[in-house]
């Protein structure tokens, strides 16, 4: 089985703009989560998804959306850009609620 | 709010030699994760573990977990230069069955020849 791909693997934008990531989850996967990580917050979790529906999220601001379709791609998208949105953004997939997740390449996003 | 700590957050050892990785979480959990990062890389999972008292060993490393400790380890047994990277406990903090995995500090370890 192919893994979890991310696209693009690297931005950079300017502060103020928008920017959309995108994750293909492992074939037969219908969970999707993303995560932000950085040098001085670490790992964090932003949001989850199951069959097209947010199950959980983190303390993001509501600059920082998503959304999955019927094919359990995702997207997940930042509006107006800080200079601290610079992050490694990661996803994962898995096939049941809390089972073993498998972690894209992530998409490194320089904000400028 | 769950809180996730490890430690050491970093981890200087010689070849051959063991150690052991803490993680202490805050709220009760019962799913746990143990996650490999090598520099510029992503997530590799290694173990994931479900219940009180779990252990699984996959080569050089063993993790174990205490549900009523709130506590889980991963023991690295004689160690290997391959083995040096940053290593990441992950606790699942679900609520109604929901997944909201919370990560802990991470630790570096770096493997000395």
């Amino acid at each position: 089985k192919a893994g979890v791909t991310q696209t693009p693997r690297y931005l950079i934008k300017t502060r103020g703009q928008q920017v959309t990531l995108s994750c293909s989850p492992i074939s037969g996967h219908r969970s999707v989560s993303w995560y932000q990580q950085t040098p001085g917050q670490g790992l964090q979790f932003l949001f989850e998804y199951f069959s097209e529906t947010q199950r959980n999220k983190g303390n993001f601001p509501g600059r920082f959306s998503g959304r999955q379709f019927s094919n359990s791609r995702s997207e997940m998208n930042v509006s107006t850009l800080e200079l601290g949105d610079s992050a490694l953004y990661l996803c994962a997939s898995s096939d049941q609620l809390a089972d073993t997740q498998y972690f894209g390449p992530g998409t490194r996003l320089t904000v400028l | 709010e769950l809180k996730v700590e490890q430690n050491p957050l970093f981890l200087s050892m010689q070849e051959g030699k063991n150690y052991t990785i803490y993680c202490n979480y805050s709220t009760t959990s019962d799913r746990l994760y143990w996650y490999r990062q090598d520099p510029g890389k992503s997530l590799e999972s290694l173990f994931v573990l479900l219940s009180n008292g779990a252990v699984k060993q996959e080569g050089r490393l063993m993790a174990s977990l205490d549900t009523k400790a709130r506590l889980s380890t991963l023991h690295i047994t004689a160690a290997v230069h391959d083995l040096s990277a940053t290593y990441f406990c992950a606790v699942d903090g679900s609520v109604g069955g929901y997944q909201k995995v919370t990560f802990g500090t991470g630790t570096k370890l770096q493997v000395i020849p």
